[in-house]
């Protein structure tokens, strides 16, 4: 099956620093791809929008200056948490849209831990 | 609003009992629905989507779902159960197309004993 490939698995970071998860989609090519936070037992709640070639889309609430988003090519995704506190602390999951179907292929997730 | 409510957080089963989940959607014009699963320590996985056409979708490790647009319900169903079948289970919504992100319920924690 299709594979969605996350980097890093887990992060821990300083108060102040910034960290970069890369989202790569190893066997299509996508277009789009999008960018989860999962709270401790809650639900995935949809961050952004990412497309190749263009801005990202981000939803209500969610900071587009914190959480920077660059989609350079047609397999690879970042996601830069700017001046991470705390309260970023957080599980961050991504997915591939697949051009065949629109099924979303996702990554096993990032754990980030701010101290 | 978009919105995707699952009703049960926390199911414990016996092998060899039968499965439903429920999972109810509020969602504006043409919707797609999705059922994943995630193994402890592992990515979410599809197991079965909703598009268009026969309401009765199967997926895969003898999951299947029924999509009951009057109710706006997208339950699954699994007649009998096995021990590996033991994760979170989530479904989710999106606009028709798939351009959208997905909205997703809270998801449902099944726990099965031997």
């Amino acid at each position: 099956g299709a594979v969605v490939s996350q980097h890093p698995s887990w992060v821990i970071c300083k108060s102040g620093t910034s960290v970069k998860i890369e989202c790569r989609s190893l066997d299509f090519q996508a277009t789009t791809m999008f960018w989860y936070r999962q709270f401790p037992k809650q639900s995935l709640m949809l961050m952004a929008t990412s497309n190749e070639g263009s801005k990202a889309t981000y939803e209500q609430g969610v900071e587009k200056d914190k959480f920077l988003i660059n989609h350079a090519s047609l397999t690879l995704s970042t996601l830069t948490v700017t001046s991470a506190h705390p309260e970023d602390s957080s599980f961050y999951i991504c997915s591939a849209r697949s051009p065949a179907g629109g099924i979303q292929y996702f990554g096993a997730g990032t754990r980030l831990s701010v101290l | 609003a978009q919105s995707v409510s699952q009703h049960n957080h926390h199911v414990i089963l016996s092998e060899a009992a039968s499965l439903e989940l429920g999972c109810n959607y509020s969602y504006g014009g043409t919707v797609n629905l999705f059922w994943y699963v995630q193994y402890p320590g592992q990515h979410l996985q599809l197991l079965l989507k909703y598009f268009s056409g026969d309401p009765l979708v199967k997926g895969i490790k003898g999951f299947e779902a029924e999509f009951i647009k009057s109710k706006f319900s997208f339950n699954l169903r699994k007649p009998s159960v096995q021990w590996s079948d033991t994760a979170e289970y989530f479904c989710a919504a999106g606009s028709g197309g798939g351009a959208d992100g997905l909205t997703f319920g809270k998801g449902t924690h099944l726990i099965i004993q031997p």
